[in-house]
């Protein structure tokens, strides 16, 4: 079975710093990849997601991952961000024919004014 | 629309009562499905429906039920409530698919307490 692991758990920021939020899966075989984002009180919604094609996909607010898949890796990434950016962040991951999503633990990230 | 609407927002049980939480989306979705979070465990597949009379067990089926009787509903039923399943429930549905290869639509979550 596949696994996800977003190696931090909490990331504290300032206005206008860069984010990297990294993201592992556990799986050989061909994946979709996703990145949702949990604003405080809001629902769970889709910030981006890969299937194929171009490594570098780009998705709501500014942000975009990129999938390596020589290091199962699938980072979320923004230039800089803004206050509104506080978040719960999670990878997800699904092995092509399985079925449902395998989450990883989340990030909760605070942006600082 | 109103998208995938999840009642209740909060509830609390004590242990060995039943309830169910009910999960309703107007987007004609074919996919629907359970997810659990807890605390520093991500989300976890409990049950999921790939269509009205088709359902399958997730990644943690054990001690909930579900049914899909009609295209919009998708209950999830506690048969015996234990303090493990304290945790936050999230509905989510997609148009077809099987949850893995298409954008989930979630609930706003409800919040369950098991004394």
């Amino acid at each position: 079975a596949q696994s996800v692991s977003q190696h931090n758990h909490h990331v504290i920021l300032s206005e206008a710093a860069s984010l990297e939020l990294g993201c592992n899966y556990s799986y050989g075989g061909t994946v979709n990849l996703f990145w949702y984002v949990q604003y405080p009180g809001q629902h769970l919604q889709l910030l981006l997601k890969y299937f194929s094609g171009d490594p570098l996909v780009k998705g709501i607010k500014g942000f975009e991952a990129e999938f390596i898949k020589s290091k199962f890796s699938f980072n979320l990434r923004k230039p800089s961000v803004q206050w509104s950016d506080t978040a719960e962040y999670f990878c997800a991951v699904n092995a092509q024919g399985a079925d449902g999503l395998t989450f990883g633990k989340g990030t909760h990230l605070i942006i600082q004014p | 629309n109103a998208g995938v609407t999840q009642t209740p927002k909060f509830q609390v049980l004590k242990t060995g009562q039943s309830m169910t939480l009910q999960c309703a989306q107007d987007m004609n979705h074919e996919y629907m499905s359970w997810y659990r979070q807890d605390p520093g465990m991500g989300l976890r597949l409990i049950h999921y429906s790939v269509g009205a009379g088709i359902t399958d067990q997730g990644e943690v089926p054990n001690g909930y039920n579900v049914s899909r009787s009609t295209t919009e509903d998708f209950p999830l039923r506690l048969l015996s409530a234990a303090p493990s399943q304290t945790s936050v429930y999230f509905c989510a549905s997609s148009l077809t698919g099987t949850g893995g290869n298409e954008k989930l639509f979630f609930g706003s979550g409800t919040q369950l307490s098991v004394l």
